[in-house]
């Protein structure tokens, strides 16, 4: 059983598109993560949601958008994409409220590339 | 801001040897400050968490310091195989909560 999933695992596609990147986890977790990974290998946090709440949101252009229909599942949805958003964007959950006292178990990884 | 650095990009060490990464940081103590392992292609996986107030921990082959003074972390894996080869993270945790950075990475490779 995948503890964290995404989909799709592979994403081409034009600038201008608008696109999304879904998430489910089933580990019962109520905190769940957003990162992107540039071709330099940095992983920054992009958001966290505790139980459907928005609670981390750091400094993202506002054309990326999460959403969590149920604590179980974040999408991120990106508008009008541009060739700085070709990244590989991973999911991550936590247990309670999260924020770095517990560990994250990270999805697969969405390669997203913008042509 | 606070800034994070890990040792070397790479290191290349030789099987059974003591592989050491530090991770160094600038600024802010870290609440707690967390390791992870990431194979190409794939994501982070949990390694260990050490808090502010401690000063090892130990998993296995596994070994975590931490010194605040220093504001540094060593994490040291012992009797290496090349099955440990990857990238090793380290994370850092401040502010509540509210802040949580991840190092750049130290590429581990162990030669047979």
């Amino acid at each position: 059983d995948t503890a964290v999933s995404q989909t799709p695992k592979y994403l081409v596609t034009q600038m201008g598109n608008d696109k999304s990147i879904k998430c489910e986890q089933n580990l019962g977790h109520d905190t769940m993560y957003w990162y992107k990974q540039d071709s330099k290998k940095f992983l920054k946090i992009m958001f966290s949601y505790n139980n459907k709440e928005l609670i981390i949101n750091e400094t993202v252009p506002n054309r990326f958008s999460p959403k969590s229909p149920d604590k179980a599942h974040l999408n991120l949805h990106i508008n009008s994409l541009e060739l700085g958003d070709s990244a590989v964007y991973f999911c991550a959950s936590s247990q309670g409220r999260g924020l770095g006292g517990v560990e994250q178990f990270f999805g697969p990884g969405t390669r997203l590339t913008v042509l | 801001s606070q800034k994070i650095e890990q040792n070397s990009e790479a290191l290349n060490i030789q099987e059974g040897k003591t592989a050491t990464l530090t991770c160094n940081y600038t600024n802010y103590s870290p609440a707690y400050l967390q390791w992870y392992r990431q194979d190409p292609g794939r994501g982070p996986v949990f390694l260990l968490l050490i808090r502010e107030n401690e000063k090892e921990k130990r998993k296995e082959r596994l070994k975590v310091t931490f010194d605040t003074t220093l504001k540094q972390s060593l994490f040291h894996i012992t009797a290496s195989q090349p099955a440990d080869s990857a990238t090793y993270l380290c994370a850092l945790v401040w502010n509540y909560g509210q802040n949580f950075v991840f190092g750049p990475g130290t590429r581990l490779s162990v030669l047979p």
